[in-house]
């Protein structure tokens, strides 16, 4: 069972505008979250994290926001470049989970110019 | 440079032929992983190890190996090669596990045929 959700396979955005990625999460256990972003023929590199304990995190043109409630994150880019284009993956660890990381299935995100 | 390497990057095998895919990470982290990347389904963790001699099985370990005989070193082997274990896989390591940041490899394309 997924316990990490990506339900947007797909996104296209213009050159400028905002790209807001989604991630939805089952086990309200889990306290850390990371985004990574995966260009063609190459292995994903981190992004930008995020602790529990906070609601938000930023990093130059890259957000994150957590609401611990509704068990979702999003990643926010502004403005999008098309440098950017590429598959972005949320995941999750928590204590309970020792030290394993859950995966969601990805956005491919397009930056149109 | 900091890396994980991986090797080879593609490999097509016959089922059953024993293969392993090796990493090796030059950042003396402690926690290694592998992964495999599936259409629909993202990234899922087959083991993961904390040190050196300390192996655990992640979501999909089946039809899987893996040692860590060295801090630097912790390869995949496929005793029997399936068709379903075709495959991207991931090799990935960080200081320690659930709550840092994991670095990957470039991926080894794997087909069983």
């Amino acid at each position: 069972d997924q316990q990490v959700k990506q339900n947007s396979p797909s996104l296209s955005v213009q050159e400028g505008r905002i790209s807001i990625l989604n991630c939805d999460y089952t086990n309200s256990m889990f306290d850390y979250f990371l985004w990574y972003k995966k260009y063609p023929a190459e292995g994903p590199t981190f992004l930008i994290s995020i602790s529990s304990i906070k609601d938000k995190n930023e990093d130059g043109r890259f957000t994150v926001f957590l609401n611990k409630s509704a068990k979702h994150l999003s990643l926010h880019i502004v403005p999008s470049q098309p440098g950017d284009s590429a598959v972005y993956f949320c995941a999750a660890s928590g204590a309970f989970s020792g030290n394993q990381f859950y995966f969601g299935t990805g956005t491919s995100l397009t930056v149109i110019p | 440079e900091a890396q994980v390497t991986q090797n080879p990057r593609y490999l097509i095998t016959v089922t059953g032929k024993k293969l392993t895919v090796t990493c090796s990470q030059n950042m003396n982290h402690e926690y290694m992983s592998w992964y495999r990347q599936d259409p629909g389904l993202g990234l899922r963790q087959i083991y993961y190890s904390m040190n050196v001699e300390a192996t655990d099985k992640g979501d999909v370990p089946e039809g899987y190996k893996v040692s860590r005989k060295e801090k630097r070193n912790f390869p995949l082997i496929l005793e029997s090669p399936s068709p379903n274990q075709t495959s991207l896989y991931f090799c990935a390591s960080s200081f320690w596990g659930g709550q840092t940041e994991a670095f990957f490899g470039q991926g080894t394309r794997l087909t069983v045929v």
